[in-house]
């Protein structure tokens, strides 16, 4: 079975750019969650999504937005990117919601 | 709110033991372990839910004290591939289908070294 993708797999924006991040599920799963990870904050949730509806969001602000499709791939956007955005993205796959996770080799984004 | 771990980081020989320590201040309906090697995605370990059940890797044990809301999390026999970072990540909530149900908190991560 395929594992979890994402792409791309790194990107360079400028500030005030806006950023759309894509992440293939195992096939099969239908929940979707997406975290933040830097060295300072450490892992950070950002949306849950199942059965294309978003279920939780993390403390983050109206920039970061995501969905996902009746296909159970995800896409997250990032809107007027700030310096702070700059991390690696990891999207990760369940079976069902709260289930075992299967993550995905993450989006390394850096905001110039 | 973040749940605590405990040590920060440990250093063990092939074939000593260790335990790792996830403690909250919240009420919590499960608890999730994994571990992310340098650059790498985290991998699933262990989930712990309230009630009992639990789900995870033969090789590894790990313990909930639903009423102090701590995880604990056992390595024995290390070897030289349990290296990395661990990280637990607690879901709040009393039950399935509360507010906060698949929503999950990660620590701040433990570093584990294993040397030969």
């Amino acid at each position: 079975k395929a594992g979890v993708t994402q792409t791309p797999r790194y990107l360079i924006k400028t500030r005030g750019q806006q950023v759309t991040l894509s992440c293939s599920p195992i096939s099969g799963h239908r929940s979707v969650s997406w975290y933040q990870q830097t060295p300072g904050q450490g892992l950070q949730f950002l949306f849950e999504y199942f059965s294309e509806t978003q279920r939780n969001k993390g403390n983050f602000p109206g920039r970061f937005s995501g969905r996902q499709f009746s296909n159970s791939r995800s896409e997250m956007n990032v809107s007027t990117l700030e310096l702070g955005d700059s991390a690696l993205y990891l999207c990760a796959s369940s079976l069902r919601r709260n289930y075992e996770q299967y993550f995905g080799p993450g989006t390394r984004l850096t905001v110039t | 709110q973040q749940p605590v771990q405990s040590p920060q980081a440990v250093i063990l020989r092939e074939g000593e033991d260790a335990v790792i320590n996830c403690s909250s201040s919240k009420a919590l309906y499960s608890v999730h372990w994994y571990r992310q090697k340098h650059g790498e995605a985290p991998v699933f370990l262990m989930i712990l839910l309230k009630g009992g059940e639990q789900k995870g890797h033969d090789k590894i044990s790990a313990s909930f004290n639903e009423k102090k809301q701590q995880s604990s999390l056992y390595l024995t026999a290390s070897q030289l591939s349990y290296s990395g970072t661990y990280f637990c990540g607690t879901e709040e909530g009393t039950n399935a289908g509360g507010t906060s149900y698949g929503k999950l908190t990660f620590g701040q991560g433990t570093i584990l070294t294993v040397h030969p």
